[in-house]
């Protein structure tokens, strides 16, 4: 069965620190999202691509954060400085390009800011 | 604007007794709903969806949901529970045009006693 690829699984970054997430959806799904899940809550989107552009990137905090998918497949979610309250679950899901779908998420990245 | 409410945090119930995993929701226009699952540091997995038809839906594990359109419910339900369906559930909804991506609730956890 096919699976959307994250990477790293976990990430122990120091505060005001880079860090990088990585995604490979399922081949052949346009859309791609970018969801941070903070403890104890529901997935709140922060990015969705369709293809290489942008759909809605209006929950970003995008003084820090920032994201691509250059060649429309696989993408990037990168955080510049981290903070302490950035520590949450990343996930990304892929989904093909129709509301009648259901997305597939990857495993995600677990991120925790010391 | 979209949203979804689970109104328990934790739902408890006995090995071989039915579930109910409760589900209200706002959306213009028809809703798509989704129920879905997650195991500790994991990624969620797709349990059931409704888009049109019949309003009681089968989905995996022997899960099904019933989608009440006047009273914006869509619990999710199983005749009997099992021990390793304990985790975390969670309601999504998006409209019918598809240019949102899903919303989710914030989740119920499920605890299934042996």
């Amino acid at each position: 069965e096919a699976e959307v690829a994250q990477s790293p699984r976990y990430k122990i970054t120091e505060k005001s620190q880079a860090v990088a997430f990585w995604c490979d959806p399922i081949s052949g799904h346009a859309t791609l999202y970018w969801y941070r899940q903070i403890l104890g809550q529901g997935p709140e989107l922060l990015v969705q691509f369709q293809d290489e552009s942008v759909v809605d990137d209006s929950q970003l905090p995008k003084d820090r954060f920032s994201a691509e998918r250059l060649k429309g497949v696989d993408s990037t979610l990168k955080i510049q400085p981290a903070e302490l309250g950035d520590s949450a679950m990343y996930l990304c899901a892929s989904s093909l390009d129709s509301p009648n779908y259901g997305y597939t998420f990857g495993s995600g990245t677990r991120l925790t800011v010391v | 604007a979209q949203s979804v409410a689970q109104p328990e945090d934790q739902v408890n119930v006995a090995e071989g007794n039915p579930l109910t995993v409760k589900c209200t929701y706002s959306v213009s226009g028809n809703p798509y709903l989704f129920w879905y699952v997650q195991y500790p540091n994991r990624g969620l997995q797709f349990l059931l969806k409704y888009i049109t038809g019949d309003n009681l839906v089968k989905g995996s594990y022997g899960f099904e949901a019933e989608f009440n359109k006047s009273q914006t419910s869509f619990h999710l339900k199983k005749p009997s529970a099992l021990v390793s369906d304990s985790a975390l559930y969670f309601c999504a909804v998006r409209d019918d045009t598809g240019r949102r991506a899903l919303t989710f609730g914030s989740g119920t956890r499920l605890q299934v006693q042996p």
